[in-house]
């Protein structure tokens, strides 16, 4: 079964500083993979995926992640932290379900992004 | 482009009371999702549908739980009677088919529900 994990609850950075998210997946066969962010009492955002290609995917907001297939991981970066960047973060990877069928998305427990000034 | 429109965006309702929710994807998108999402997790799914039929509702609490897309564009969640574990936000989604949008869900704003 697909999964993935993120193993930080809290990430805390500086303005200004870069930042780094991690995410690990567990997929058989080609990942797709994903990262929403979620604002407070808001709905998820979707910032960017991996589908194929190359490993560095550049998304919304000046974020960036970085696919390492030996390393099964999917970490989410941006060079310069900025105040409201401060959010859930979220990774996820898509289903495979039997049959060929278009799955749905497998979330990670999410990821408190905190951004000091 | 809208987006997914959802309703209410906050319930507060007695525990044995019944809710619904209301979802109105994004123009074209044949596949909606319905996902819960319980404070300090991440959504899980609990009914995907791809036009007017169900694709996956294996993670549906069906005793209580029921959701239907009878015209296959908008869909309706419903909680009867709801439990203090439903408390949670109700997260529609929806996707298309076609294109390089085709492997992205698009999220609504949530439907925020307290049972009490």
């Amino acid at each position: 079964a697909q999964s993935v994990a993120q193993p930080e609850d809290q990430v805390n950075v500086a303005e200004g500083n870069p930042l780094t998210v991690k995410c690990t997946y567990s997929v058989s066969g080609n990942p797709y993979l994903f990262w929403y962010v979620q604002y407070p009492n808001r709905g998820l955002q979707f910032l960017l995926k991996y589908i194929t290609g190359d490993n560095l995917v550049k998304g919304s907001y000046g974020f960036e992640a970085e696919f390492n297939k030996s390393q099964t991981s999917f970490h989410l970066k941006k060079p310069s932290a900025l105040v409201s960047d401060s959010a859930l973060y979220f990774c996820a990877v898509r289903d495979k379900p039997p049959g060929g069928s278009q799955g749905n998305l497998i979330f990670g427990k999410g990821t408190k992004l905190s951004v000091k000034p | 482009e809208a987006g997914v429109a959802q309703s209410p965006r906050y319930k507060i309702i007695e525990k044995r009371q019944s809710v619904a929710f209301w979802c109105n994807p994004i123009s074209g998108h044949a596949t909606l999702y319905w996902y819960q999402q319980i404070l300090g997790q991440g959504p899980k799914l609990l009914i995907q549908f791809q036009n007017n039929g169900v694709v996956d509702d294996s993670q549906l609490p069906k005793d209580r739980f029921s959701a239907e897309r009878l015209k296959g564009v908008d869909s309706t969640l419903k909680i009867q009677p709801a439990k203090l574990e439903d408390s949670a936000v109700y997260l529609c989604a929806s996707r298309t088919h076609q294109g390089s949008k085709g492997n992205t869900i698009y999220f609504g704003e949530g439907s925020w529900l307290t049972v009490v």
